[in-house]
């Protein structure tokens, strides 16, 4: 079945720039989505159709997407973006979804 | 304001039968379609599949196909997720999410969430 690996880990200090990245092969033709979890909270989408940033989320929250990779980026990541987050997207069938590995972000 | 609000907390035995529930309000429930997902303790998200609640098609992951049973009552804006046999892994929290609409077609991914239930199997 279809895959989205992501690091399990990344960590920045406050202000710095986190980057998390998300592999699939179906990416160059399907559309990459991004959530936050934060410890005992329902799923938050903060990037939807590679790049774009649904109302309330601050502009810090960036995302792009090249080839088979796809890449949140949090510009001047601050204490309350500590969360896990989860790529998201579709085989190349657009049939199945699939969320990612997951990454935990600390900022420390 | 729009909410998926679902049902609580259970507990149940191995080989029991179960079904929780995910309530629409706010929102025209038969235009947007609901997807369930799993996340066991401590482990990431997994998509298990969705219905359109206007005519009950579904779409399942093939990790869940067969396992369990998606459904929606649009008399009363209510999806559900069931087992007819539960199994001590079937332990771990089930999400219901709304796909949204976005340039008049269903959405890939999912904008509203509801709070979770959470399932817990043991003998």
């Amino acid at each position: 079945s279809y895959e989205l690996t992501q690091p399990p880990s990344v960590s920045v200090s406050p202000g710095q720039t986190a980057r998390i990245t998300c592999s699939g092969d179906a990416l160059p033709k399907k559309y990459a989505y991004w959530y936050q979890q934060k410890s005992g909270q329902a799923p938050v989408l903060v990037i939807y159709e590679d790049s774009k940033r649904p109302s309330g989320i601050p502009e810090r929250f960036s995302g792009s997407s090249s080839g088979t990779m796809a890449t949140l980026t949090i510009s001047g990541a601050q204490v309350e973006d500590e969360a896990d987050y989860y790529c998201y997207s579709t085989d190349s069938s657009g049939n199945h979804s699939v969320f990612g590995t997951g990454t935990k972000v600390t900022v420390l | 304001e729009v909410q998926l609000v679902q049902s609580g907390a259970e507990v149940k035995k191995p080989g029991e039968s179960l079904r929780i529930s995910c309530k629409g309000s706010g929102y025209s429930f038969t235009s947007y379609w609901i997807s369930w997902v799993r996340q066991m303790p401590g482990k990431g998200l997994e998509w298990m599949g969705r219905i359109d609640p206007s005519d009950s098609y579904t779409n399942y992951s093939p990790s869940f196909q067969g396992h369990v049973t998606i459904s929606a009552d649009k008399s009363i804006s209510t999806a559900y997720l069931q087992w007819s046999s539960l199994k001590a892994s079937d332990t771990a929290m089930y999400y219901c999410a709304r796909h949204p609409s976005r340039d008049g077609a269903v959405a890939v991914d999912m904008d509203v969430w509801g709070k979770g239930t959470t399932v817990t199997v043991s003998s």
